[in-house]
């Protein structure tokens, strides 16, 4: 069974940062693509950021450029977004997902999301 | 950047109802169009990938189809466990952007 599990999440001050964890399992991690999406409260999903299997191709949201960074340890299925010069307006639920396969950008299971809140 | 508009924003429908849910492309994304159910506080599902392929274990009363920039989501027969909020997304270049999202509430 497809098993995704965020971390990472909780209380920041703005300009602060924060690192988020995705361990998988029950899949071979290296061999699929991975992507972070974002539910602030109150509004729809907002795609954050992607990264291929072999992390060639990486690719963020206007929003986070420059900001957040995207990462995975094929050996320690792991997947990280690292989450700098945090707003307010970051503060949302974050969900890891997989592609359907090492380069996809469809979406076929999901974590359970980690809630992070910048506030002061 | 491609946008993404869906509509309607919300519908109120029965059990046993069909619905459509529509989105649109601000640019042609090919079949490059996903579709997913969403339920507060849960992971959200695919249920639609390539505009028209049924994902894994979805029930077959979903179907989607379109091409090019307009798009629909069909459930033919809704269930009480299709009351959830649907949102599209291209999936063609980056930003991988998702519509707004349509919420499908009971009537």
């Amino acid at each position: 069974e497809v098993q995704l599990v965020e971390s990472g999440g909780g209380l920041v001050q703005p300009g602060g940062s924060l690192r988020l964890a995705c361990v998988a399992s029950g899949f071979t991690f290296s061999s699929y693509s991975m992507t972070w999406v974002r539910q602030a409260p109150g509004k729809g999903l907002e795609w954050v950021s992607f990264i291929n299997n072999s992390t060639s191709m990486i690719f963020y949201a206007d929003s986070v450029k420059g900001r957040f960074t995207i990462s995975r340890d094929n050996a320690e299925n792991s997947l990280f977004l690292q989450m700098n010069s945090l707003r307010a307006e970051d503060t949302a639920v974050y969900y890891c997902a997989r592609g359907t396969a090492r380069d996809s950008r469809d979406f076929d299971n999901w974590g359970q999301g980690a809630l992070v809140i910048v506030s002061s | 950047d491609i946008q993404m508009t869906q509509s309607p924003s919300s519908l109120s429908a029965s059990v046993g109802d069909s619905v459509t849910i529509t989105c649109r492309a601000s640019q042609r994304v090919e079949r490059y169009l996903n579709w997913y159910q969403h339920k507060p506080g849960k992971a959200p599902k695919l249920l639609i990938l390539l505009a028209s392929s049924l994902a894994s274990g979805v029930p077959l009363r979903f179907s989607g189809s379109g091409y090019g920039t307009d798009f629909t989501l069909t459930i033919s027969s809704l269930q009480p466990e299709d009351f959830a909020t649907y949102y599209c997304q291209q999936s063609l270049r980056p930003p991988f952007t998702f519509g707004p999202g349509t919420r499908v509430h009971i009537k």
